[in-house]
């Protein structure tokens, strides 16, 4: 099992919509989680963070977390075309030596059509 | 607001060719990263640094070695590119403690013909 799953997409909304994406991963210990938003030929920007257990909220942006069911999510209300982009779920699982270290999903891939 | 450079943004090199990738961090970060990001692949971690002179091989590490001499700068080498080396060469700094978040340099896109 990977140490973090996301649905691979692609995700494909209608401007103004709600997309919705999800992540899993595999270890209960893990504390901080977080999404990442890719641009074609860009690198990743940090969008949102999440660390403890309910929805954050940042703008257009909620992160839901559930350490109980090991599942992080992101929703974006009002979609936009500006947010079609490359969304990576990144979680910081602790092992040893490796504290600090961030493992992250393969990205799913969202397009907002106008 | 944190910044991470990287020396290159395209790179064209020869099979054979020793190649330096340079990284450095504005913000007094202990942890950095290299990354490298292909098609379907993901992002899959080359090597980290917690600490000047200190280093760790992450998930890729075959035909790759680092350097941290200063607490600011991380420079990933590639010893003698082969062409499955060409990618998206990623570098990240973070914290030592706290959340962790990672901070990512706008990439170099390496070509080894």
């Amino acid at each position: 099992q990977k140490e973090v799953e996301q649905n691979s997409g692609p995700l494909s909304v209608p401007e103004g919509a709600i997309a919705s994406l999800n992540c899993t991963y595999s270890d209960r210990g893990s504390q901080s989680f977080f999404w990442y938003r890719q641009y074609s030929g860009k690198s990743p920007e940090l969008i949102m963070s999440i660390y403890s257990n309910g929805d954050k909220e940042d703008g257009r942006f909620t992160a839901q977390l559930n350490k109980a069911s090991q599942y992080v999510s992101l929703l974006i209300r009002d979609s936009q075309p500006s947010d079609s982009a490359t969304y990576l779920c990144a979680v910081n699982i602790r092992r040893g030596s490796t504290l600090g270290r961030l493992y992250f999903g393969r990205g799913t891939q969202l397009t907002v059509w106008p | 607001d944190v910044k991470v450079t990287q020396s290159s943004r395209y790179l064209v090199k020869r099979t054979g060719e020793k190649v330096f990738l340079e990284c450095v961090q504005d913000m007094d970060h202990e942890n950095m990263f290299w990354y490298r990001q292909d098609p379907g692949l993901g992002l899959r971690l080359i090597y980290f640094s917690y600490d000047v002179k200190m280093k760790e091989k992450g998930d890729i590490p075959e035909g790759y070695s680092v350097s941290r001499e200063k607490k600011e700068r991380f420079s990933l080498i590639l010893e003698s590119a082969s062409t499955n080396q060409t990618s998206m060469y990623l570098c990240a700094s973070s914290l030592s403690t706290g959340r962790y978040e990672q901070y990512f340099g706008p990439g170099t896109r390496l070509t080894v013909t």
